[in-house]
């Protein structure tokens, strides 16, 4: 089992509908969630981080964290054309006796191709 | 201000050779981290400086790879006998390291050297 688990996609959404992105960790002490987004042959750029349970929301953007579940996941509300990209879930280890680290441990992205 | 930046942009190299890969931070930030992305994943962490130390290099694939940073702002990573399955993105990050926890420092990716090993 990967540490970070996403869907590779595609995700194919129409423009202006709602794109649901989703990650599941397995490491029950992970602490912090990040959300980057990722163009073709660019660097990852950050969206937003959540570490409490519940909703966070950024303009357009909504991340959802269950801890209990071992999920998280980011909504994209109104996707536009120029959303479409890949969508890295990454997670903050901690180490062996439960404090963080800095290490991010990231999933192999969604990809999510918003249709005009 | 400037972001993070990493030179060379694309280095081609062949097996068995020595290669550098040099990663600037933004100005300010003592954190700074190496990643490695190879196509269709995401990326993998190598090593994590501190100021001038690496407090976390488990992710360093073997005795070929090493980082410094003398002076805990420029770093460069180092890569001896080079090996076709070391191509991939390099990818450098820098942050100001928070002391809340949980950890949320914001990394900053700077663009990338993409190594190929022929």
């Amino acid at each position: 089992q990967k540490e970070v688990e996403q869907n590779s996609g595609p995700l194919s959404v129409p423009e202006g509908a709602i794109a649901s992105l989703n990650c599941t960790y397995s490491d029950r002490g992970s602490q912090s969630f990040f959300w980057y987004r990722q163009y073709s042959g660019k660097s990852p750029e950050l969206i937003m981080f959540i570490y409490s349970n519940g909703d966070k929301e950024d303009g357009r953007f909504t991340a959802q964290l269950n801890k209990a579940s071992q999920y998280v996941s980011l909504l994209i509300r109104d996707s536009q054309p120029s959303d479409s990209a890949t969508y890295l879930c990454a997670v903050n280890r901690v180490n062996w006796y439960g404090g963080a680290t800095n290490k991010l441990i990231f999933g192999t992205g969604t990809l999510l191709a918003v249709q005009p | 201000g400037a972001g993070v930046s990493q030179t060379p942009s694309n280095k081609v190299t062949e097996k068995g050779k020595y290669v550098e890969l040099r990663c600037d931070p933004i100005s300010g930030h003592t954190a700074l981290y190496w990643y490695r992305q190879s196509l269709g994943q995401g990326p993998e962490f190598l090593i994590y400086f501190q100021g001038t130390g690496a407090a976390d290099d488990s992710g360093l694939p073997n005795d070929r790879f090493f980082a410094v940073r003398p002076e805990g702002s420029v770093s460069t990573l180092k890569i001896q006998r080079t090996e076709r399955g070391d191509s991939a993105v390099y990818l450098c990050a820098s942050s100001r390291r928070q002391a809340m926890v949980p950890r949320t420092d914001t990394q900053y990716f700077g663009p990338g050297t993409r190594l190929t090993v022929l």
